[in-house]
């Protein structure tokens, strides 16, 4: 998993507050996926994004779930006022071009946990 | 609704027999189709992937096999080895139902367990 990183690792935040994480694609990607995993179950699809453009946010919860990928720096999850239930692995992934014949890359993710 | 189904939970196999790991999938828009591997802590690992115009792709010890008639797709590891143990996730993309081929759907994953 070299190469797409992911910070933090682990966050922990109270119910209501603001949780940010963290994506740098691998050195040459522009394309940019997360993923959420919930316990027991496989990742689900949540946004893609090139930069300063969100291409598909089909599986992005309507409320309090935004995203961005801004022409320099990293690309930010962003989930306001979480609940318990947004505890979750988060995972970003890279590509060079979009995803259809090129594998998408994977970091090691953030693990949230809402007290 | 689950479209990329791996109907068993785990499989045990023994070092040097052949692993065989089964995805189906219900959307016939799907046309790229991925494996991943998955240690715990850490995030999915490319393993191989095929077009669908392929039925069969082949890198090192992983060969992957492309039903299109079934919707029905298979990765095959030979030699199995013990470092080979993790979750290994089958994932489909396609132009299905408008989203975009930068969407990922992933089955629920299979845990292979290889023993010495």
């Amino acid at each position: 998993n070299a190469g797409v990183m992911q910070n933090p690792r682990h966050l922990v935040r109270r119910r209501g507050q603001e949780a940010r994480l963290r994506c740098s694609p691998m050195k040459g990607h522009s394309h940019v996926y997360w993923y959420r995993q919930l316990p027991e179950e496989g990742l689900k699809f949540m946004v893609y994004l090139q930069k300063e453009n969100i291409i598909d946010e089909s599986g992005m919860p309507k409320e309090r779930f935004s995203a961005e990928f801004p022409k320099e720096g990293p690309s930010i999850l962003r989930i306001q006022q979480v609940v318990r239930g947004d505890s979750a692995a988060y995972f970003c992934a890279s590509s060079e071009i979009q995803g259809r014949v090129q594998p998408q890359h994977f970091g090691d993710g953030t693990r949230l946990s809402i007290l | 609704d689950q479209q990329v189904k791996q109907n068993s939970p785990s499989l045990s196999v023994q070092e040097g027999r052949i692993s065989i790991l089964n995805c189906d999938y219900t959307n016939s828009m799907f046309d790229y189709f991925l494996w991943y591997k998955k240690y715990p802590a850490e995030g999915p690992t490319f393993l191989i992937s095929i077009s669908s115009i392929k039925d069969k792709n082949e890198d090192g010890r992983f060969t992957v096999f492309l039903n299109k008639s079934a919707k029905h797709l298979s990765l095959h590891i030979v030699p199995s080895q013990p470092g080979d143990s993790a979750v290994y996730f089958c994932a489909a993309s396609g132009n299905a139902g408008g989203t975009s081929y930068g969407k990922l759907t992933f089955g629920q994953g299979t845990i292979l367990t290889v023993h010495p």
